[in-house]
């Protein structure tokens, strides 16, 4: 079964709302990285996170290893934020990342 | 400092034939892992080195997948003999190693006919 699950795996929003994003972990998650694909095809690191919460700009995200999930916050969306936005679990410190199927996030002007 | 680079960009291969991916991690970086994306799979790790050693080797992808790290600033994949269903993006990675950020490259799109 999935060990990463994200959801929704698509969200359409309007410029200027906000959105929330969700990774549920079956591991044991001890940090999680979110990445943006933009639609060039490259992987942007967006947060590397240890249990706790972290903000830059207009985004938040929270990992909460206990209850085995994170979420990303998008405040204001622009049109620049559009793309697939993947998180990823490190398990017990193994180094490698196992990857959600992504959640691809179109914004309408 | 250049991030991690990976020629060539795009490949197109015959069935059967060798191919050989090339990575470059970010410089002092220890780690380095490859990836595999397609849009039914996902991302899914190939091989992953920690300090040129191989720590994983890539389970379903041994047989004709083979990753080296001949020092620690370049790394090949090689694909022998390459299938259809190969086609994908091939991403290469890399970490200072521990509990840090993986920093991509901008990956291989392989085309297998």
């Amino acid at each position: 079964g999935d060990k990463v699950k994200q959801s929704p795996s698509a969200l359409s929003l309007q410029e200027g709302t906000n959105s929330a994003l969700r990774c549920n972990f079956s591991i044991a998650a001890t940090t999680v990285q979110w990445f943006l694909q933009n639609p060039r095809g490259s992987l942007i690191n967006l947060f590397y996170l240890v249990p706790g919460t972290k903000e830059n700009g207009r985004l938040k995200s929270a990992f909460d290893s206990k209850e085995s999930y994170s979420t990303l916050h998008i405040r204001d969306a622009q049109l620049e934020d559009s793309g697939t936005y993947f998180c990823a679990a490190e398990n017990y410190n193994q180094g490698k990342l196992i990857f959600g199927q992504g959640t691809k996030l179109s914004i309408k002007p | 400092d250049a991030g991690v680079t990976q020629t060539p960009r795009h490949e197109v291969a015959e069935k059967g034939q060798t191919i050989i991916l090339k990575c470059e991690p970010v410089s002092g970086h220890n780690d380095l892992f490859w990836y595999r994306q397609t849009k039914i799979q996902g991302l899914e790790l190939l091989s992953y080195f920690r300090s040129k050693s191989l720590m994983e080797d890539g389970g379903a992808f041994k047989d004709r997948f083979k990753a080296e790290m001949l020092n620690s600033s370049f790394s090949t994949l090689k694909i022998q003999p390459t299938e259809p269903k190969d086609s994908a993006v091939y991403l290469c990675a890399s970490t200072s190693g521990g509990q840090d950020t993986q920093y991509f490259g901008p990956g291989t799109r392989l085309l297998v006919l």
